[in-house]
């Protein structure tokens, strides 16, 4: 079946480090791929998405790029903030058995300051 | 504007108990979902509403869990008799038209069965 596979966390950074959380996923067909972030205390919110191969989604200073041919969809940012601390969760649309949406186990970012 | 909001945040129920969860999504939404998070995973998908028809309730994992939304707004997720593994956290989300659009989360509702 369809499912969604990121890094283990928790992640630990020191502010202005660079970010990669990994993400792979298994589908059948074109799923469109998603990071949600959920803050201390809030509901996860979208933070960005790719629908098709090669599109590469980008928000506040985040990004992925869907790559079909490694079925990944990896997030990265450049320099990240203590603001940034949260837990990332990768998502698909899967659309075989009827439609819903997956997601991956969540990866904790703590960033010290 | 207001986001979606669920009522209780918290509740600690006895083992055997009915609990009702509720969700207010956000005005004009036409999908609403339910998910079940448990510690230290992802949500999964238990239920999808159109208005106030139930489209999709191949998530729910026992005939105990019941969810409704009889004025296409307001959803309640019912659970009778609750059983320890029933502990997680109960996201409500809300989009606007259909249920490939994007998802509007509420804070949820922590779910401890003791």
């Amino acid at each position: 079946g369809n499912s969604v596979t990121q890094m283990e966390g928790p992640v630990t950074l020191s502010e202005e480090a660079f970010l990669t959380i990994n993400c792979t996923y298994t589908a059948t067909g074109y799923p469109s791929l998603f990071w949600y972030v959920q803050y201390p205390g809030e509901g996860l919110q979208l933070l960005l998405k790719a629908t098709k191969a090669d599109d590469k989604g980008s928000n506040k200073g985040f990004e992925a790029t869907y790559r079909k041919e490694t079925t990944s969809f990896h997030l990265e940012k450049g320099s990240v903030q203590v603001s940034d601390s949260a837990v990332y969760f990768c998502a698909l649309n899967s659309y075989t058995g009827g439609f819903k949406t997956i997601f991956g186990a969540g990866t904790r970012l703590f960033v010290k300051a | 504007g207001a986001g979606v909001s669920q009522s209780p945040r918290y509740k600690v129920a006895k083992r055997g108990q009915d609990v009702a969860l509720r969700c207010d999504p956000i005005s004009g939404h036409v999908s609403l979902f339910w998910y079940q998070q448990a510690l230290g995973q992802g949500p999964e998908f238990l239920t999808y509403f159109q208005n106030e028809a139930q489209l999709d309730k191949s998530g729910l994992p026992s005939d105990r869990f019941f969810a409704e939304r009889p004025e296409g707004s307001v959803s309640t997720l019912k659970i009778q008799r609750t059983q320890q593994e029933d502990s997680a956290v109960y996201l409500c989300a809300s989009s606007l038209e259909g249920r490939t659009d994007t998802q509007y989360f509420g804070p949820g509702t922590r779910l401890t069965v003791l």
